[in-house]
């Protein structure tokens, strides 16, 4: 079964700094692998997905996410928060077979803190 | 384009009754997946509805079941409801079957079970 693992539970990171969220995932194969951000009493907003091809991915809002097959690993990064960035982030995992009938696989989250 | 709409945006209900909750989709799109996000958890998937028929399912009881509507709106009907059904219940919508299309998620349903 498949299963997705992020590390931090919370993270504190200050205005203007860096940021790397993680996520390991365990698969049979390459999964299709996606990010997501959920503000409090909102619905998730995709940020990127991989699905094949380049392993560093843009998205939205600055974020990019790179994919590494011999680590399992989506870590999501951005160059420069903005106290609008927290929130709680999830990656997920999909299926590539089965239309979506297995849905996406989520982790726990990491609630992101923005220090002023 | 109207996003992804849930209805009621809070419920309050008791053990044992039943609930149902409502989602429209977004325009065009003919999957709906449904998702239960207990607190502090990540959303966990309920089961997938495509053109009207349940397409796949999570590890969730048969309490849990569901319709889609020819205008693709879809219900999620939780029975004999427990105080662990208390939960952010999301809806998603996409444009067809495939893996990899994008899945939008409605604001989602509180239910809260007493």
């Amino acid at each position: 079964a498949q299963s997705v693992t992020q590390p931090d539970i919370h993270i504190t990171v200050s205005e203007g700094a860096s940021l790397e969220l993680r996520c390991n995932y365990s698969y049979g194969a390459t999964p299709y692998l996606f990010w997501y951000v959920q503000s409090p009493g909102q619905g998730l907003q995709l940020l990127l997905k991989y699905f094949s091809g380049d392993t560093l991915v843009q998205g939205i809002k600055g974020f990019e996410a790179e994919f590494k097959r011999s680590q399992s690993s989506f870590n999501l990064r951005k160059p420069s928060v903005h106290w609008s960035d927290a929130a709680e982030y999830f990656c997920a995992v999909g299926a590539r077979s089965g239309g979506g009938a297995d849905g996406l696989t989520f982790g726990k989250g990491t609630h992101l803190i923005i220090q002023p | 384009e109207t996003g992804v709409t849930q209805s009621p945006t809070h419920l309050i209900k008791t053990r044992g009754q039943q609930v149902t909750l409502r989602c429209s989709s977004q325009s065009g799109h003919n999957t709906v997946s449904w998702y239960q996000q207990a607190l502090g958890q990540g959303p966990q998937f309920i089961f997938q509805y495509y053109r009207e028929e349940e397409n796949g399912r999570g590890n969730f009881p048969p309490r849990f079941s569901g319709l889609q509507f020819p205008n693709y709106s879809s219900e999620l009907n939780v029975n004999a409801l427990e105080l662990d059904d208390s939960a952010l219940y999301l809806c998603a919508s996409s444009p067809g079957l495939a893996s990899h299309n994008e899945q939008f998620f409605g604001p989602g349903t509180r239910l809260t079970v007493l």
